[in-house]
């Protein structure tokens, strides 16, 4: 177990609809970094927090918004949900963002769009 | 464009045997590289990894090579053990940049009792 925590589980929303997913880091972890992963595909990487700023952005549209949180915990919203969208989202902390650093990945949420 | 492929969906294997799981890259930009596994309802976790300036990494059974000229890395397991079936996913990342891993699509390892 790693120490990182998503909720919900599994999420069923409709097109149009709105989504909060959340993300407790593990302890002593200042860094966050949300994947999408589409059936039979890898992680993408949507963005990441450090330390409560945004540190960098993967190729996804303005729709996909994230916080993190002083204890370091995080969201990541989607407005105006489409099917596409349907995945699994995981997250992931880091002692920081340096290259060797591992990430520790939650169990994800599994989004279901209709 | 895919900057990290795994080309094999999946790979069977028999129980003590040797598991070769392969990855290829294209940007030469990449410069540390990741091996993770996943089971199923659980997140990726990390295996073992690699810098460039090696082309050899080991930890227990698990062993990692490098090849730069080819921009291939390889993945051994020996023995391998039911247990390690699972996914198996290569992630690349340029050290001096973002530190965000690019991942392949995984392999899927069964190994047979």
């Amino acid at each position: 177990e790693t120490g990182v925590t998503q909720s919900p589980t599994h999420l069923i929303k409709t097109r149009g609809q709105q989504v909060t997913l959340r993300c407790s880091s593990q302890s002593g972890h200042n860094t966050v970094s949300w994947y999408q992963q589409a059936l039979g595909q890898g992680p993408q990487f949507i963005f990441q927090y450090y330390r409560e700023e945004e540190n960098g952005r993967g190729n996804f549209p303005p729709r996909f918004s994230g916080l993190q949180f002083p204890n370091y915990s995080s969201e990541l919203n989607v407005n105006a949900l489409e099917l596409d969208d349907s995945a699994l989202y995981l997250c992931a902390s880091s002692l920081d963002g340096r290259a060797k650093n591992i990430q520790y990945f939650g169990a994800g949420t599994r989004l279901s769009v209709l | 464009d895919q900057q990290v492929k795994q080309n094999s969906p999946s790979l069977s294997v028999q129980e003590g045997r040797i598991s070769i799981l392969n990855c290829d890259y294209t940007n030469s930009m990449f410069d540390y590289f990741l091996w993770y596994k996943k089971y199923p309802a659980e997140g990726p976790t990390f295996l073992i990894s690699i810098s460039s300036i090696k082309d050899k990494n080991e930890d227990g059974r698990f062993t990692v090579f490098l090849n730069k000229s080819a921009k291939h890395l390889s993945l051994h397991i020996v023995p391998s053990q039911p247990g390690d079936s699972a996914v198996y996913f290569c992630a690349a990342k340029v050290s001096g940049g973002s530190y965000i891993p690019t991942f392949g699509r995984g392999t899927s390892l069964i190994v047979h009792p």
